[in-house]
């Protein structure tokens, strides 16, 4: 069964600090990676996109890769109260095809001022 | 920038309604998705289509049906509204397309979501 798991929090982190969000998932094939952000009431947003081993940085986001353990990883610096969300982790497991994401149920991240 | 709009932000139906929801893109995106979303189970896909007419069932597709009559256009049907259909609905579009074509990019943009409860 094609699984996404993640600590469902909350992470409370205090500000200006790094965040740490961990995601691992059940299936080698997979190709693409995505985190998305959801604050409390609204719907998910696009934050990073990753596809290839390594770290891929976005303004205070890095995301992280790591295949062979089957792990992704979105690290948020100098973090602020309004990164105070819940965040998912989202895995294709078709391989590119058109099956849709599978998601993780996310991690609550509280910033703390 | 991509746009995905959802016909109403909150809904309130009787059990045993039929209900539409209705879903929109702008961006000519081939891939549509409806997802119910609900505390403590996640994000699940109740249907997709990758092509217009085309429809697959996702993880839960009993009680729901869908359309797309338009490549833009994405609805879901609730035949018969059940109680335990009282939940967040979200859209979401996706720009690659093609059950057989292999894409490594496959980004799901969402829309804003149909809060809809079933009395």
């Amino acid at each position: 069964q094609k699984e996404v798991e993640q600590n469902s929090g909350p992470l409370s982190v205090p500000e200006g600090a790094i965040a740490s969000l961990n995601c691992t998932y059940s299936d080698r094939v997979s190709q693409s990676f995505f985190w998305y952000r959801q604050y409390s009431g609204k719907s998910p947003e696009l934050i990073m996109s990753i596809y290839s081993n390594g770290d891929k940085e976005d303004g205070r986001f890095t995301a992280q890769l790591n295949k062979a353990s089957q792990y992704v990883s979105l690290l948020i610096r100098d973090s602020q109260p309004s990164d105070s969300a819940t965040y998912l982790c989202a895995v294709d497991y078709s391989g590119g095809g058109a099956d849709g994401l599978t998601f993780g149920k996310g991690t609550h991240l509280i910033i703390q001022p | 920038d991509v746009k995905v709009t959802q016909s109403s932000r909150y809904l309130v139906k009787r059990t045993g309604e039929k209900v539409f929801l209705e879903c929109v893109q702008d961006m000519d995106h081939e891939n549509m998705f409806w997802y119910r979303q609900d505390p403590g189970l996640g994000l699940r896909l109740i249907y997709f289509s990758y092509d217009v007419k085309m429809k697959e069932k996702g993880d839960i597709p009993e009680g729901y049906s869908v359309s797309r009559e338009k490549k833009e256009r994405f609805s879901l049907i609730l035949e018969s509204a059940s109680t335990n259909q009282t939940s967040m609905y979200l859209c979401a579009s996706s720009p690659r397309g093609g059950k057989r074509l292999v894409n490594l990019y496959n980004e799901q943009f969402f829309g804003p979501g149909t809060r809809l409860t079933v009395l």
